[in-house]
């Protein structure tokens, strides 16, 4: 079974700058997420998706963070403009409901932004 | 709201047992976790455990939970230098997961 895939895995741009990420769920997992991890924090949630529809996204900076996951499965998050403090690891993440293992989430390698 | 704290780093020699601490404030979890990231990957699902326990085995991993003190800790049993890590601690609150800042461990030959 193919893992979360994420692309690109490193992106380096100058601010003001727009940067976009791309993720592919594991087939079947309805939900997916995206987390933002600075350098030696943990994940913090920017938004979570059931299916198509954003039903968490209280966390995005929604003046230059937008997100989409047309039809269900794929989904990009977009910065513009990006600024310095924008630079972090975004992470994606999916899950399916399954009563026996509820909060198990699948992460990728994640996407590595560096603003200059 | 929901806060988890862990202590930062932890050094060990190679077979001796690691011992990860967290502590949590929302009481209505109902799973409490580990994950794991290794450098340069994704984190990865170690164990979880129900609120409504108080220990879990799994292989060289023992899962404890004090509810009572609101604390969970991860023991790993003949570390491996492969354990090297950072280990998060992480509680299911309404609709998702919050993390700590994360434990970084350190196994030495």
């Amino acid at each position: 079974e193919a893992g979360v895939v994420q692309s690109p895995r490193y992106k380096i741009i100058e601010k003001k700058q727009p940067v976009a990420f791309w993720c592919n769920p594991i087939s079947g997992h309805n939900t997916l997420y995206w987390y933002l991890q600075n350098l030696g924090q943990g994940p913090e949630l920017l938004i979570r998706y059931e299916n198509e529809e954003a039903v968490d996204d209280s966390q995005l900076p929604k003046d230059r963070f937008s997100a989409e996951r047309l039809k269900g499965v794929d989904s990009t998050l977009k910065i513009q403009p990006a600024e310095l403090g924008d630079s972090a690891v975004y992470l994606c993440a999916s899950s399916k409901r399954d009563r026996g293992r509820v909060g198990e989430l699948f992460f990728g390698e994640g996407s590595r932004l560096t603003v200059l | 709201g929901e806060d988890v704290e862990q202590s930062l780093f932890l050094s060990v020699r190679e077979g001796d047992s690691s011992v990860i601490n967290c502590t949590y404030t929302d009481s209505s979890s109902t799973y409490l976790y580990w994950y794991k990231q290794e450098p340069g990957a994704g984190l990865q699902l170690l164990t979880y455990i129900f609120s409504n326990m108080d220990m879990k085995q799994d292989q060289r991993l023992t899962v404890l939970l004090n509810k009572k003190d609101k604390h969970l800790s991860l023991r790993i049993a003949d570390t491996q230098t492969g354990d090297s890590a950072i280990y998060f601690c992480a509680e299911k609150g309404y609709s998702t997961l919050t993390f700590g800042k994360g434990t970084m461990l350190l196994v030495s030959p």
